[in-house]
């Protein structure tokens, strides 16, 4: 049972390019968090999608930042006109259901770097 | 105020000893949920071990323990026996409610194991 997948696992953009981030969720997992590790810094939550649904962006910043996930692929993670603060780990993670218990498995996280 | 309190930035124990990493949170929500996790320097998040807000028993997996004091909010990881192998970066982390969707990590403790 393969796990959380994402790719690229490193990723270089020039300013003002775009990047996208992809994640396969673990097999039988519906739900879809994307977080961002600044270096240094712990996890921030970013979006909580379902399959064709956001279902929290409370973390997302307004602009540059869009996330889906389709009916059918992957979620993408894309930043619009990159800058060098979006320099960062992006993390996907996955779990079967939402609830207190419900551990979310981690994807191996996508290294951004923006020159 | 901070969800999750991690106050040791670095930590070093010699290998075969056992090692406490302090956590505490702060939350109204009666049910929550309590996570431990490794982060070794190739950079994937390494799920440890799972402590819920009702469960009576000290969460234990391995070499893992998770030493949960309800009343005073705290949910210190222990681990016994250390291995070179367990060098790394550890977030604490919670997930509460409403909607659970989204887990509140801290800023996480470097454990360095000597030979």
């Amino acid at each position: 049972n393969a796990g959380v997948m994402q790719n690229p696992r490193h990723l270089v953009r020039r300013r003002g390019q775009e990047a996208r981030l992809r994640c396969s969720p673990m097999k039988g997992h519906s739900h879809v968090y994307w977080y961002r590790q600044l270096p240094e810094e712990g996890l921030k939550f970013m979006v909580y999608l379902q399959k064709e649904n956001i279902i929290d962006e409370s973390g997302m910043p307004k602009e540059r930042f869009s996330a889906e996930f389709p009916k059918e692929g992957p979620s993408i993670l894309r930043i619009q006109q990159v800058v060098r603060g979006d320099s960062a780990a992006y993390f996907c993670a996955s779990s079967p259901e939402v609830a207190a218990q419900e551990t979310q498995y981690f994807g191996p996280g996508t290294r951004l770097l923006v020159l | 105020a901070q969800k999750i309190t991690q106050t040791q930035p670095g930590m070093f124990v010699q290998e075969k000893e056992a090692v406490t990493l302090d956590c505490t949170y702060d939350t109204s929500d009666p049910s929550y949920g309590l996570f431990w996790y490794k982060q070794p320097s190739s950079g994937e998040m390494i799920f440890l071990i799972y402590q819920g807000s009702y469960d009576q028993q000290n969460a234990t997996e391995g070499r893992y323990s998770l030493n949960f004091q309800k009343a005073r909010k705290s949910a210190n990881l222990v681990i016994s026996a250390s291995q070179l192998g367990d060098s790394a970066m550890y977030f604490c982390a919670m997930r509460e409610g409403p909607g659970y969707q989204k887990v509140t990590f801290g800023i996480g403790t470097k454990l360095q194991v000597i030979p």
